[in-house]
């Protein structure tokens, strides 16, 4: 059964990082692209980022409104994947899911419960 | 730009049928979609990725009462017998440059 577990969220300061964790089981982690996608609180979805796999030399896509400050990494040996989060803002605030994508391909087929990360002063 | 659009509300009665639809903006018609579905306090569920062909590849478990479709530039997902449980936001997936979500269609079941 694939599952996939978030971790690491909570309350951070506006300017503040946070690193996120997602752990994946079920599966051959190492095969797949991996995405993480956010939901601010009764908003829909917004894709974040995407980290390929090794045989895509590990090449990784940000949106617009993270570049710069957001990184995706993995770790193929621990089947997990990860979102280091620096200079938040307000508008981070968000639940925070990991998802795998389908056989190289481009869309998401499992997802994970989500983090809730909440930026305030 | 690639821009989905979906209705952000729609109803029908338990046991009847609806029709869900994703349109893809002026330009991108051939585009292929993913489906997925949000119950109340859970993380997204794919349920299918959808052809401009309307050819289709359900998710793990997803029931046949779930079938999607394609014409032009329009994506369809028509969930028929609904059930209680099927009370939920749909959202619509593709990918251009990036990752894109259509803004989500919030279904009751009358």
């Amino acid at each position: 059964e694939v599952q996939l577990v978030e971790s690491g969220g909570g309350l951070v300061q506006p300017g503040g990082s946070l690193r996120l964790s997602c752990a994946a089981s079920g599966f051959t982690f190492s095969d797949h692209f991996m995405d993480w996608v956010r939901q601010a609180p009764g908003k829909g979805l917004e894709w974040v980022g995407r980290t390929r796999n090794k045989a895509n030399s590990y090449t990784t896509e940000y949106a617009a409104s993270v570049k710069g400050r957001f990184t995706i990494s993995r770790d193929d040996s621990k089947k997990s994947l990860y979102l280091q989060m620096n200079s938040l803002k307000t508008e981070d605030t968000a639940v925070y899911y990991c998802a795998r994508i389908y056989s190289s391909s481009w869309y998401c087929d499992y997802w994970g419960q989500g983090t809730l990360v909440t930026v305030s002063s | 730009q690639l821009v989905l659009t979906q209705s952000p509300s729609a109803s029908a009665s338990l046991g009847a049928s609806v029709k869900l639809t994703c349109t893809l903006s002026s330009g991108h018609s051939s585009y292929a979609i993913a489906w997925h579905q949000q119950q109340p306090e859970k993380g997204p569920r794919f349920l299918m990725n959808l052809n401009s062909d309307g050819s289709h590849r359900k998710g793990d478990g997803i029931p046949d009462r779930f079938s999607g479709s394609s014409s032009g530039a329009e994506r369809y997902l028509t969930i028929s017998s609904l059930q209680s449980e099927d009370e939920a936001d749909y959202y619509c997936q593709t990918w251009d440059t990036g990752g894109v979500f259509g803004g989500g269609t919030k279904l009751t079941v009358l």
